[in-house]
């Protein structure tokens, strides 16, 4: 597609149910990126992908949390045992190469999580 | 620590009026900055963005000034329209990191009829 794409765009979940979200990058797009939106807030940076790697995982909230990416394009986002505080928007983002001075991220309209 | 933050939470316009939004920064190791406008039920959008070894940058109805020497960063909308009221964010990203942007908490614009 032209953009990026996020599915579901809504999901709701029982307490300790685990949850998988999708995020498929812009054709060509080498990095990617999950961030979380809590309600009115900013954004909170999760994981970081370059190809099928992932240098930094430094945002992920807990072990519950886990991502992976394969064939260096869709990736997974997984919450295990999910908890009434996980609830919020994830949205993921796509960019080309890291290391270009300039990178924009291109973002999906995001997956918003309620756990009940 | 370090952060990107907002003046003002909300900003209220008249339609046809300019609008400016602030945004301070503390990491003097940032080196990119980008301006995204996020609509109600929507990803974050790409407006502007500008390097450390520039002041000023225009693009269309908008420009972004950084400032240095103070740590500010602002984005001007000419002639705000309603289609621009959304929440603005800014961010940073600091020299030699992998990219990872550090966003501000938002402001909402507000633009009256």
């Amino acid at each position: 597609g032209a953009g990026v794409s996020q599915s579901p765009s809504n999901k709701v979940t029982e307490k300790g149910k685990d949850v998988e979200l999708r995020c498929d990058p812009i054709s060509g797009h080498t990095a990617l990126y999950w961030y979380r939106q809590s309600l009115g807030q900013g954004l909170e940076f999760l994981i970081y992908f370059q190809g099928n790697s992932a240098p930094d995982k430094s945002g992920l909230p807990s072990d519950r949390f886990s991502a992976e990416r394969t064939g260096g394009s869709v990736s997974t986002l997984t919450i295990q045992r999910t908890q009434q505080e996980d609830s919020a928007v994830y949205l993921c983002a796509s960019s080309h190469d890291r290391v270009q001075a300039k990178n924009i991220q291109y973002f999906g309209a995001g997956t918003r999580l309620s756990v009940l | 620590g370090e952060s990107v933050g907002l003046h003002l939470p909300t900003l209220s316009v008249q339609e046809g009026d300019n609008s400016i939004i602030n945004c301070a920064y503390s990491n003097s190791a940032s080196d990119y900055f980008i301006w995204y406008k996020q609509e109600s039920g929507k990803g974050p959008q790409f407006i502007i963005d500008i390097r450390s070894n520039m002041d000023k940058r225009q693009g269309q109805r908008v420009t972004v000034l950084l400032n240095k020497t103070v740590k500010h960063l602002s984005l001007q909308i000419a002639a705000t329209q309603p289609g621009d009221s959304a929440v603005y964010f800014c961010a940073e990203r600091e020299t030699g990191a992998n990219s990872k942007l550090t966003f501000g908490k938002g402001i909402t614009l507000s633009v009256r009829p």
